[in-house]
């Protein structure tokens, strides 16, 4: 089955212990992209990724890393949380790997993060 | 970054009736899209219509596009209760960049039984 997949679905952590959440997709998709959905403020990008090892910053990259060692892995990491990061995290993934030409991007369930 | 705006924010009808959201955005674009979020989860893509369309239906769905005033529409006829969910728009920007889709903040659809 075609499906973007993440990991863990829910994390509970304290203030300063570096995570990662994992994003996998098995559509041989080129570009991918996380981002963090907050009340009121609809779905914000964090960092995306048009191929291999070409990453780059969306509207709110800053306190996250990521990497894009593989087509089909782009975790997201943070060195140091805060709770001003308890948020839900989408990962999407698109056919395309043109940022400027995006069509359809398939989604994860997400992954429910709050830092203590 | 030319993030769309939908309206209105929220939306309560009777099931039976038909549903319109309408979304606003800024700057030139490719493509306009639409999802569906359940609570919680992950969005779903519906439909996109590009920048030289102006009318596009899925099913129950039908979308306009007016790029001359930079707005959008969404209708869903004859909702059922499992049409509640938010909805979004999204847009594709134009003339290349870096800003990939923009989303807005959503429509909150609520369907009465």
């Amino acid at each position: 089955e075609a499906q973007v997949t993440q990991n863990p679905r829910y994390l509970i952590t304290v203030t300063g212990k570096k995570l990662t959440v994992t994003c996998s997709q098995n559509m041989n998709h080129e570009y991918m992209s996380w981002y963090r959905q907050d009340p009121g403020l609809g779905l914000r990008q964090i960092y995306y990724s048009m191929n291999v090892e070409v990453t780059d910053k969306g509207d709110v990259p800053e306190g996250y890393k990521v990497s894009r060692k593989e087509k089909r892995n782009f975790p997201l990491i943070l060195e140091s949380p805060s709770p001003n990061q308890t948020s839900l995290y989408f990962c999407a993934s698109s056919p395309n790997g043109d940022p400027g030409h995006q069509e359809t991007q398939y989604f994860g369930p997400g992954t429910r993060l709050l830092v203590l | 970054s030319q993030q769309g705006e939908e309206d209105p924010q929220a939306l309560s009808i009777q099931e039976g009736e038909n549903a319109t959201m309408n979304c606003s955005y800024k700057t030139s674009i490719n493509n306009l899209q639409w999802y569906r979020q359940n609570s919680g989860r992950g969005l779903v893509h519906l439909i996109l219509i590009r920048s030289n369309e102006r009318e596009k239906h899925s099913g129950r769905l039908r979308v306009t596009l007016d790029t001359s005033k930079k707005s959008s529409s969404l209708l869903i006829t004859a909702s059922r209760a499992a049409d509640t969910a938010s909805y979004f728009c999204a847009t594709g920007a134009s003339g290349g960049g870096a800003d990939g889709l923009t989303f807005g903040k959503g429509t909150h659809l609520i369907i009465q039984p």
